[in-house]
């Protein structure tokens, strides 16, 4: 257990529809990754935030979008869902606070979403 | 930017067996991290290894290795005594020097390893 929380596991819906993925950091982790792992293919960094603040972006499309609340949990929001958004999406967090940086990453089960 | 480049799609190797997976990078960092994650049927992502870029000696973790050669921009990952629960695929990974709140990954595309009984 990574002690990163993503919901939900599965989600199906159809083109269109918005939804929005959940995820909780490690506890003390300062930041959230998201990243988009389509079918057999490798993860693409989409987001990431940091202590509440954007911090870097990645190949996220203009319908996706995403925050970090102040008790450091994130959420992606992808609307306008296309067929091609049908993918497992990882949240991974690092940077515990006052803790010297390992660089490594720390991944969710992730979240599977089908777009009918 | 960063790439990382994985040449082999999928391998197999009998149980018992020694198996190395390649991976190659292109960089103008002179310090940076580079990972191996493994990702099961169950999908989630487990750290394997991890490698320094300052740090000469290759890092080993059990029957897992690795063979980071700087010069060349390549670091391989050996798995001795493979076990048909190291049936995954394997993902390289490559970090900047990992700074307060920084620490962004970019994957290869990854190499699909089955242990056959």
């Amino acid at each position: 257990d990574s002690g990163v929380t993503q919901t939900p596991k599965h989600l199906i819906t159809a083109t269109g529809q918005r939804v929005t993925l959940r995820c909780s950091p490690r506890s003390g982790d300062l930041s959230v990754y998201w990243y988009q792992q389509s079918l057999d293919q490798g993860l693409q960094f989409l987001i990431q935030y940091y202590n509440g603040e954007e911090r870097a972006k990645g190949n996220i499309l203009e319908r996706f979008s995403a925050q970090q609340f102040p008790d450091l949990h994130s959420e992606l929001n992808l609307s306008s869902l296309e067929l091609g958004d049908s993918a497992l999406y990882f949240c991974a967090s690092s940077a515990e606070r006052d803790t010297p940086n390992t660089g490594e990453l720390f991944f969710g089960e992730g979240s599977r979403l089908t777009v009918l | 930017a960063q790439t990382v480049t994985q040449s082999q799609p999928e391998m197999s190797v009998q149980e018992a067996e020694t198996v190395t997976l390649s991976c190659t990078y292109d960089t103008s960092e002179s310090n940076y991290y580079l990972f191996w994650y493994k990702q099961p049927p169950s999908r989630q992502m487990i750290l394997v290894i991890r490698q320094e870029a300052y740090k000469q000696q290759n890092a080993t973790e059990n029957r897992f290795s690795v063979n980071f050669q700087k010069a060349a921009k390549s670091f391989s990952l050996k798995i001795s005594d493979s076990q048909l629960g190291d049936t995954a695929m394997y993902f390289c990974a490559f970090m900047k020097p990992p700074a307060a709140g920084n620490e962004k990954l970019t994957f290869g595309t990854g190499t699909r390893l089955t242990i056959i009984p």
